[in-house]
């Protein structure tokens, strides 16, 4: 069965400094990967995926995630985060015919 | 990315009543999904809707509990029957993307407080 642990449930970092969220996996075969940004009062958004190929991914909003299959990890990172980017993200492994969500961190923004 | 629509955005319910959600999405597609978000939780799927057959739920979801419909290729319902207290949550619809292979994109959720 496929799962996703997110070890932080919630984190604060100052604006403009850098930000690593970590997401760890268990997967049968080669894993799809995404990470999705829910911000308040709004729906899912996808920050970008993991199919194959470059273990290093862009994606939208300067995000980027590193896949690591001796870790089963894809963690999400940003050099430098805005207020902007204050949500609740979520990793999910899995692809058209299912996905499973980690239980997502909360990211706070203070100035 | 296919644009996708939700109504009621939020709604209060009494226990007891039911309560259908929409979803709309404007370009056809064969699969559509339905999740569930309890506070302060993650999304668990609740069902998966093809047009033409049967809703195929997940373990912990049944029929009578949330009868799906799928008249067509771009809209789907999901209805929440005999609420309690502990239904509230977002529901939330989404589409597989039919550009980026394997990924599904969400529509804004429905909040849904039972009280």
């Amino acid at each position: 069965a496929q799962s996703v642990t997110q070890p932080d449930i919630h984190i604060t970092v100052s604006e403009g400094a850098s930000l690593e969220l970590r997401c760890n996996y268990s997967y049968g075969a080669t894993p799809y990967l995404f990470w999705y940004v829910q911000s308040p009062g709004q729906g899912l958004q996808l920050l970008l995926k993991y199919f194959s190929g470059d273990t290093l991914v862009q994606g939208i909003k300067g995000f980027e995630a590193e896949f690591k299959r001796s870790q089963s990890s894809f963690n999400l990172r940003k050099p430098s985060v805005h207020w902007s980017d204050a949500a609740e993200y979520f990793c999910a492994v899995g692809g058209n015919e299912k996905l499973t969500f980690g239980t997502g961190t909360r990211l706070t923004i203070i100035p | 990315s296919a644009v996708i629509s939700q109504k009621p955005s939020r709604d209060i319910c009494q226990r007891g009543t039911s309560l259908t959600i929409q979803c709309q999405v404007d370009s056809q597609v064969t699969m559509m999904f339905w999740y569930r978000q309890q506070p302060g939780q993650s999304l668990t799927l609740i069902a998966t809707a093809n047009q033409g057959s049967e809703a195929t739920y997940e373990s912990g979801f049944v029929i009578d509990k949330f009868p799906i419909s799928r008249p067509n290729l771009t809209f789907s319902t999901l209805t929440v029957s005999n609420m309690s207290p502990e239904d509230s949550s977002i529901y939330l619809c989404s589409v597989p993307s039919k550009l980026i292979t394997d990924t599904q994109y969400f529509g804004p959720g429905t909040r849904l407080t039972v009280l």
